[in-house]
């Protein structure tokens, strides 16, 4: 069974800086790209940031190009998500996500969130 | 403002059948056949129930279908139950900025 387990969220000040961690089981995590996903309170959902199996390729929406950064660990079998100069409007549940039927291009596996609440 | 435009909120009585719909351009819908729908419910996370288009991921119900149409696609669910009160969410590959794009949700609510 796949399982993806969030940790490392919480509350952080404006300008601050938080770790996100994705705990993944379940699969052949070295062949798999994964992702993050945010939901703001109330709002819909965004993709935030992916990365391939080898995690030479990264990709992000234009929000966060610069400020956060995906990486992966195959010996711990977990993905992170390093966040810097987090601003309010970063304030989301944020979902780790990976594809996995047919072409891949879903997220058919979804972590249980975890809350990042940007505020002082 | 989302990449997607969906329609705020939908209700039916149960037993009925309804269509959400979804769309967007030829950068995400209308040039892959990769839309996918997402359900909701409150607190939770999102449970894939369509991929590429028209297909179900397993113990998904057939009361459940997708299809595309040029730049939109559409959420078909039949014979509603009070369980399908939800929010649903499309979502497609693009070739913008980022790879995958979603919709602004569609809160179902079943009379």
């Amino acid at each position: 069974e796949v399982q993806l387990v969030e940790s490392g969220g919480g509350l952080v000040q404006p300008g601050g800086s938080l770790r996100l961690s994705c705990a993944a089981s379940g699969f052949d995590f070295s062949t798999s790209w994964l992702n993050w996903v945010r939901q703001a309170p109330g709002k819909g959902l965004e993709w935030v940031a992916n990365i391939n199996e080898e995690g030479s390729e990264k990709y992000y929406v234009d929000s966060v190009k610069g400020r956060f950064t995906i990486s992966r660990d195959s010996a711990k079998n977990s993905l992170y998500l390093q966040m810097n100069s987090v601003r309010a409007e970063d304030t989301a549940v944020y979902y780790c996500a990976k594809g996995g039927l047919g072409s891949g291009f879903s997220f058919a596996y979804w972590g249980q969130g975890n809350l990042v609440t940007v505020s002082s | 403002q989302s990449a997607l435009t969906q329609p705020a909120s939908v209700s039916e009585s149960p037993g009925q059948s309804i269509a959400i719909s979804c769309t967007g351009s030829s950068s995400d819908i209308g040039g892959y056949d990769y839309v996918s729908w997402y359900q909701q419910h409150p607190g939770k996370a999102p449970k894939l129930i369509i991929y590429d288009v028209t297909n179900r991921p397993s113990g998904v119900s057939n009361r459940f279908s997708g299809t595309k149409s040029g730049n939109t696609a559409s959420l078909t669910i039949s014979g509603l139950q009070a369980e399908d009160e939800a929010d649903y969410y499309c979502s497609s590959y693009t070739s913008g900025s980022s790879p995958w794009v979603f919709g602004g949700g569609t809160k179902l609510t079943v009379l």
